[in-house]
């Protein structure tokens, strides 16, 4: 079984500019979420998703950011007008249907802002 | 909002020996999670405890889910190079919630010397 995967795995933008993070969960999870992992911390909650829902986006910055998980294709997380201090480890994991069930990381996307 | 706190932040061993880190929180969790991180990888779920006082292990990895609820530890016997990492403490935002939202420690970065 292929695992959560995440692309691209390195980013670099310009200020100003947006950002896009894409991740398919493993095979049979329909739970999305995003966690974001700046420089020499731990990782921190941004929102969790199902296919066309967003369940709880109470760790998501109130600007900028968006994330989707459409019915067709990967869950996508958006950052626009992209700002130094975006610059993190962005990490999208799954778990299958039902509470209480682990979680299973990807190996991330490293958005680097110039 | 709840902190996990990890010691130390950092080890520096010789290969074979035994290491022992922990995790402190100020309030309880009902459950404690025990990831690895490689550099440039996402973390991977070592060890899960459930219940207060379980002593769990996973090869030569042993955690235990402190009696308090509020601490827990992680033991790795006769290290070796490929140990190295990050080894973050996780556990649910809030208690009784889903395994999804997590809280993470902020690591403890350990480096074995061949």
């Amino acid at each position: 079984n292929a695992g959560v995967m995440q692309n691209p795995r390195h980013l670099v933008r310009r200020r100003g500019q947006e950002a896009r993070l894409r991740c398919s969960p493993m095979k049979g999870h329909s739970h999305v979420y995003w966690y974001r992992q700046l420089p020499e911390e731990g990782l921190k909650f941004m929102v969790y998703l199902q296919k066309e829902n967003i369940i709880d986006e109470s760790g998501m910055p109130k600007e900028r950011f968006s994330a989707e998980f459409p019915k067709e294709g990967p869950s996508i997380l958006r950052i626009q007008q992209v700002v130094r201090g975006d610059s993190a480890a962005y990490f999208c994991a799954s778990s299958p249907p039902g509470t209480g069930n682990t979680i299973y990381f990807g190996e991330g996307s490293w958005l680097t802002v110039v | 909002g709840q902190q996990l706190n990890q010691s130390p932040q950092s080890m520096f061993i010789q290969e074979g020996e035994d290491v022992s880190m922990n995790c402190t929180s100020s309030s309880i969790f009902n459950t404690w999670l025990w990831y690895k991180q490689d550099p440039g990888e996402g973390p991977v779920l070592l060890i899960a405890l459930y219940k207060a006082g379980e002593l769990t292990s996973n090869g030569r990895l042993t955690a235990q889910f402190g009696i308090t609820r509020k601490d827990s530890f992680l033991n790795i016997s006769a290290s070796i190079p490929s140990d190295v990492g990050i080894y973050f403490c996780a556990g649910p935002m809030n208690s009784g919630g889903s395994n999804y939202k997590l809280t993470f420690g902020k690591g403890t970065l350990l480096t074995v010397n061949p």
